[in-house]
């Protein structure tokens, strides 16, 4: 039982390519999130889910696309990768309290 | 809109000291509250909950209790080890899940 799956680990991206952070959950649960952490700022919700095909913004949302066409998948979309988006970025799964993955650590350079 | 109020770190004991970490929170409703705990290089795991005033979450030997009066929701421990040493995040829940967290407190234990 894998619970929340990120791929990739790392990744540096140059400013203005785009990339897709993935996230996969084999619990079957509805809700799903991604945030992003920032030294001494705690998380912050860029979007949600509550299932497939309804998605909705979060705290900070620009410069980020996602889409949720099943149950198990939730991918991030970078557009246009500036160097504010830096971050640990963390997908999550909610019932009666959220499961994260192990993160994704971007850095743009 | 909801908040959530940590006290500042870090927060640096000895081996077997007592621990408080302080929680506030401001929300409309009865949102649950939560800690989360998160180990150097990881994502943040949950430690205990609580849904409904006077509660107490428990977990590997820390507890927090929902106080509706005071609107906090403290974390305990009596007794720190070098493995508690992580940093912990207070939350509490929204609708559909969406939580607002706390900034997050580093612990810090010496042996």
């Amino acid at each position: 039982n894998a619970g929340v799956t990120q791929t990739p680990k790392f990744q540096v991206l140059k400013t203005g390519q785009s990339m897709t952070l993935q996230c996969a959950q084999d619990m079957n649960h509805k809700y799903m999130s991604w945030y992003r952490q920032d030294p001494g700022m705690g998380l912050r919700l860029i979007h949600y889910s509550v299932g497939a095909g309804i998605t909705d913004q979060g705290e900070v949302p620009n410069g980020y696309n996602v889409s949720r066409s099943t149950t198990e998948d939730f991918p991030l979309r970078l557009l246009s990768a500036a160097p504010s988006q830096t971050s640990v970025y963390f997908c999550a799964t909610y019932r009666g309290g959220y499961t994260f993955g192990s993160g994704t650590r971007l850095t743009v350079v | 809109g909801d908040s959530v109020t940590q006290m500042e770190g870090p927060v640096t004991l000895s081996e077997e000291a007592c621990l408080t970490i302080n929680c506030t929170y401001t929300a409309t409703g009865y949102p649950s509250l939560f800690w989360y705990v998160q180990y150097p290089g990881e994502g943040l795991q949950l430690l205990l909950k609580a849904t409904k005033a006077d509660d107490k979450g428990s977990n590997k030997g820390f507890e927090a209790t929902y106080r509706k009066e005071t609107t906090s929701f403290h974390l305990e421990k009596g007794s720190v080890q070098v493995s508690d040493s992580a940093v912990y995040f207070c939350a509490l829940s929204g609708e559909a899940g969406k939580s607002t967290f706390g900034d997050g407190t580093t612990l810090t234990v010496k042996p």
